[in-house]
């Protein structure tokens, strides 16, 4: 069974500085999908950014950013820039093709503060 | 812009209770989602259900069961209400397929006194 790791449960940045969040996983596959999904405090959880597996090129979306790293089963998310608005848990998540229905693993979470 | 509501944002009851989450989404979605969030556990999947009347088991079905008698509501029951299901409940829908995005509902803070 795959399993997604989040091994940061806490993490703090400096507004405007860089922090990259850390999303590890298992699987015999070799073609997935993995998500990055935000959800502030009170508020809707949303996508942030995706991957395809196949796709060398790491996806970006404005100020954020993946790094994966297919052989290591890794796939950090970098966040440029930090903004006070990207306070936040931040959740990894994959999904195998074969789950035709959308299923998704989830990581554990990583939450982000942002300091003024 | 894609709207999925759920009923309730926090909701108290006492042990042993029926208790009803509903769960609407206005998109024409196939799939429905509910899953339950937990400090240092992250998301976990109750059921889920891909058509009207069709349902699957996630994977911690024990203790719910789901109705899907229209394509845009899915509710969430537990039977016998118990403190051991205190906790933040998520909807989400999706078109089919593993390409599409999950899109989630606020929440429900559910509190099993």
């Amino acid at each position: 069974a795959q399993t997604v790791t989040q091994s940061q449960p806490e993490m703090s940045v400096q507004e405007a500085e860089t922090v990259t969040l850390s999303c590890t996983y298992d699987t015999s596959e070799s073609d997935y999908y993995l998500f990055w999904y935000k959800q502030p405090p009170s508020r809707q959880m949303i996508l942030v950014i995706r991957q395809e597996a196949y796709k060398q090129q790491n996806a970006t979306e404005n100020r954020f950013s993946v790094n994966f790293q297919k052989a290591a089963k890794s796939f950090s998310l970098k966040i440029s820039d930090s903004q006070l608005g990207d306070a936040a848990m931040y959740f990894c998540a994959y999904r195998s093709p074969g789950e035709s229905q959308g299923n998704l693993i989830f990581g554990k979470g990583t939450k982000l503060s942002v300091k003024p | 812009d894609v709207k999925v509501t759920q009923s309730s944002r926090y909701l108290v009851k006492r042990t042993g209770e029926k208790v009803f989450l509903e769960c609407v989404q206005d998109m024409d979605h196939e799939n429905m989602f509910w899953y339950r969030q937990d400090p240092g556990l992250g998301l976990r999947l109750i059921y889920f259900s891909y058509d009207v009347k069709m349902k699957e088991k996630g994977d911690i079905p024990e203790g719910y069961s789901v109705s899907r008698e229209k394509k845009e509501r899915f509710s969430l029951i537990l039977e016998s209400a118990s403190t051991n299901q205190t906790s933040m409940y998520l909807c989400a829908s999706s078109f089919p397929g593993h390409r599409e995005t999950q899109y989630f509902g606020p929440g429900t803070r559910l509190l099993v006194l």
